[in-house]
């Protein structure tokens, strides 16, 4: 079955990094599109990234483009958030979700929607 | 761009109907039928329950049914059941970026 499972959340300092994985398996990782998603406490849904299957193309929220970086590395079947120059306002738990995909026998497309979410991990920007 | 706008609560009797709006703009909603509908339970995942406007994933209730006209996307769901309690978010694609509601709480009384 398809799993994902988020690791590296925690608490942070304003300015400082973190680094988010996402471990993938039951799908064939490589062949589609992934998505981060975070959630601040109390809060609803904000999209934060997506990464094309082969990580070519990469789009971000306004919120926090120039300060985060998604990257995948297909041989380990694992996505990552790179989360610099952190602030409070960054606090939130934070999902990566498999695109829906559009696929045919040769590729996948991205849909942009979600089928399969990670439980989530918490990261705690504070002083 | 802002988030789509959602009412922040909705509440309906057991058996009842009720439809949840989304509205956003031409730059999203209104240009592609890229609209997806999430529901969370409480210290949980969300959970797909609608895809590209009316489409729903084998397993989902056919009690939810999506729509959209103009900018606006709704969900409905019929034969409201204490199950359904929980909030329920809108996701459209709005060219390069993606936007979620703001969501919305849904109460069974």
């Amino acid at each position: 079955q398809v799993q994902l499972v988020e690791s590296g959340g925690g608490v942070v300092q304003p300015g400082r990094s973190l680094r988010l994985s996402c471990a993938a398996s039951g799908f064939s990782f490589s062949d589609y599109a992934i998505h981060w998603v975070r959630q601040a406490p109390g809060k609803g849904l904000e999209w934060v990234a997506i990464i094309s299957f082969d990580g070519s193309d990469k789009y971000y929220a306004d919120s926090v483009k120039g300060r985060f970086t998604i990257s995948r590395d297909n041989s380990r079947n694992t996505l990552y958030l790179q989360m610099d120059s952190l602030r409070p306002e960054d606090t939130a738990v934070f999902y990566c979700a498999k695109d829906r995909g559009y696929c045919t026998s040769t590729s996948c497309s991205p849909s942009l929607d979600f089928d399969y979410w990670g439980q989530g991990t918490l990261v705690t920007v504070s002083s | 761009q802002s988030a789509l706008t959602q009412p922040a609560s909705v509440s309906g009797s057991p058996g009842q109907s009720i439809t949840i709006s989304c509205t956003g703009t031409i730059s999203d909603i209104g240009t592609y039928n890229l609209v997806s509908w999430y529901q969370q339970h409480p210290g949980k995942a969300p959970k797909v329950m609608i895809y590209e406007v009316s489409k729903r994933p084998s397993g989902v209730s056919n009690r939810f049914s999506g729509s959209k006209s103009g900018n606006t996307a709704s969900l409905t769901i019929s034969g409201l059941q204490a199950e359904d309690e929980a909030d329920y978010y809108c996701f459209s694609y709005a060219g390069s970026i993606s936007l979620f509601g703001g969501g919305t709480k849904l109460t069974v009384l």
